[in-house]
């Protein structure tokens, strides 16, 4: 168990939909990543959250939104679901050692979009 | 930009011998970190090792260790005495001091053959 808690873990619904993804991080991190893996891809950045406010956004679609709340935990919203989004979604924490920032993975989130 | 290369798409070694997984970045940045991750077909992402580049000392975590090589730009992933339960997918990534994204590689598949 890494900490990071990720629910649900697995979700199967049809295009157009819309879901929620959610993101409990390790107790005491302040910063929640979301990433997406495609089928057999490396990780893509979507969003980064520390303590409530978006820091940084990558190659995150309009169709998605997230937030993170006063608890620390986070939400990663997708809408008018496309097939193409069918992926599996990582949310990570981080803490610091020696300066580095390490990142540490919940199990994911995978999304089957029919 | 900063880019990762890993340029061995799929390795496969029999258990219990060494095998060295290569990864290449290109960056401008003088404070940066480097990490090894490990994706057992569980698809849960684990951290494998860290370093830091102001570090000349090469990191090692048990049986994993790193050759860096900050003028060649290389950082690579030895595993010695390999054993079953290393087949996965292995990521490098890259993360500059100012900024916490991660850049991933695309991935090495590993096998390890009994």
């Amino acid at each position: 168990d890494s900490g990071v808690t990720q629910t649900p873990k697995h979700l199967i619904t049809a295009t157009g939909q819309r879901v929620t993804l959610r993101c409990s991080p390790r107790s005491g991190d302040l910063s929640v990543y979301w990433y997406q893996q495609s089928l057999d891809q490396g990780l893509q950045f979507l969003i980064h959250y520390y303590n409530g406010e978006e820091r940084a956004k990558g190659n995150i679609l309009e169709r998605f939104s997230a937030q993170q709340f006063p608890d620390l935990h986070s939400e990663l919203n997708l809408s008018s679901l496309e097939l193409g989004d069918s992926a599996l979604y990582f949310c990570a924490s981080s803490f610091r050692i020696s300066g580095a920032n390490v990142l540490t993975f919940g199990a994911g989130s995978r999304l089957t979009v029919l | 930009a900063q880019t990762v290369t890993q340029s061995q798409p799929e390795m496969s070694v029999q258990e219990a011998e060494t095998v060295t997984l290569s990864c290449t970045y290109d960056t401008s940045e003088s404070n940066y970190y480097l990490f090894w991750y490990k994706q057992p077909p569980s698809r849960q992402m684990i951290l494998v090792i860290r370093q830091e580049a102001y570090k000349q000392q090469n990191a090692t975590e048990n049986r994993f260790s790193v050759n860096f090589q900050k003028a060649a730009k290389s950082f690579s992933l030895k595993i010695s005495d390999s054993q079953l339960g290393d087949t996965a997918m292995y990521f490098c990534a890259f993360m500059w001091d100012s900024n916490y994204q991660l850049i991933w590689g695309a991935g090495t598949k590993l096998i390890i053959k009994p």
